[in-house]
């Protein structure tokens, strides 16, 4: 059973569209993570949310807590080919490492 | 960057032998993780360690075994490799709040 699920799994688009990815649970955490990985990388952490109902900016990317700490979501306006890489949601609960999604890779085609 | 270095970062090596694989960390963060990743599966924990010789298992533990016999290194065993076991292992610290850090990985490839 997954505890986080990401969708959509694969979201190739063209360049300047927006678009949507979205970390659903069923699960409560007390904070969630948004990393982006690129090929033959680690990942890396783009932001953490931690309120209900918060929403966070990074540029171009807009991140949010659903109010009951249990989905968020990653938008993303005007999106560009360095947008490209796999998005990955992780999810905290307590003193447990963290539970981490499939990932929605993205392509975004010049 | 937290100063993860994994090693090595390819390896090809046949059904049945031993593998040991290193992470090295220069942040002296307490907690460090291995994970593999597969395509359709994203990460998935194989076992983790909160300080010197204290680890436990994660959700795919079977096959392997992890040793921490010093704060910065964490070493990942496969005692008798196999098929099911290529994927890209990856090797992540964390200082005990805020974010994850993650090594460049290693491909491992069991024929």
């Amino acid at each position: 059973t997954q505890l986080l699920e990401q969708s959509p799994q694969f979201l190739s688009i063209q360049e300047g569209e927006n678009l949507t990815v979205y970390c659903n649970s069923s699960s409560v955490f007390s904070s969630l993570q948004w990393y982006r990985q690129e090929p033959g990388e680690g990942p890396v952490l783009l932001v953490t949310v931690v309120t209900g109902g918060e929403v966070k900016k990074l540029k171009r990317l807009t991140f949010q807590f659903g109010d009951a700490r249990k989905d968020s979501s990653l938008h993303i306006t005007a999106a560009q080919p360095g947008d490209t890489g796999l998005y990955l949601c992780a999810g905290e609960m307590g003193n447990t490492p963290l539970v981490f999604g499939k990932g929605t890779r993205l392509s975004v085609i010049a | 960057d937290a100063g993860i270095t994994q090693s090595p970062r390819h390896k090809v090596t046949e059904t049945g032998t031993p593998v040991t694989l290193r992470c090295h960390q220069t942040e002296n963060h307490r907690y460090m993780y291995w994970y593999r990743q597969d395509p359709g599966h994203g990460l998935r924990l194989i076992h983790y360690s909160y300080g010197v010789k204290d680890t436990d298992k994660g959700e795919v533990s079977d096959g392997y075994s992890v040793s921490r016999s010093k704060t910065e290194d964490f070493l990942l065993t496969l005692e008798s490799a196999t098929s099911s076991q290529t994927s890209v292992y990856f090797c992540a610290t964390y200082p005990g709040e805020g974010e994850q850090f993650f090594g460049p990985g290693t491909r491992l490839t069991v024929l």
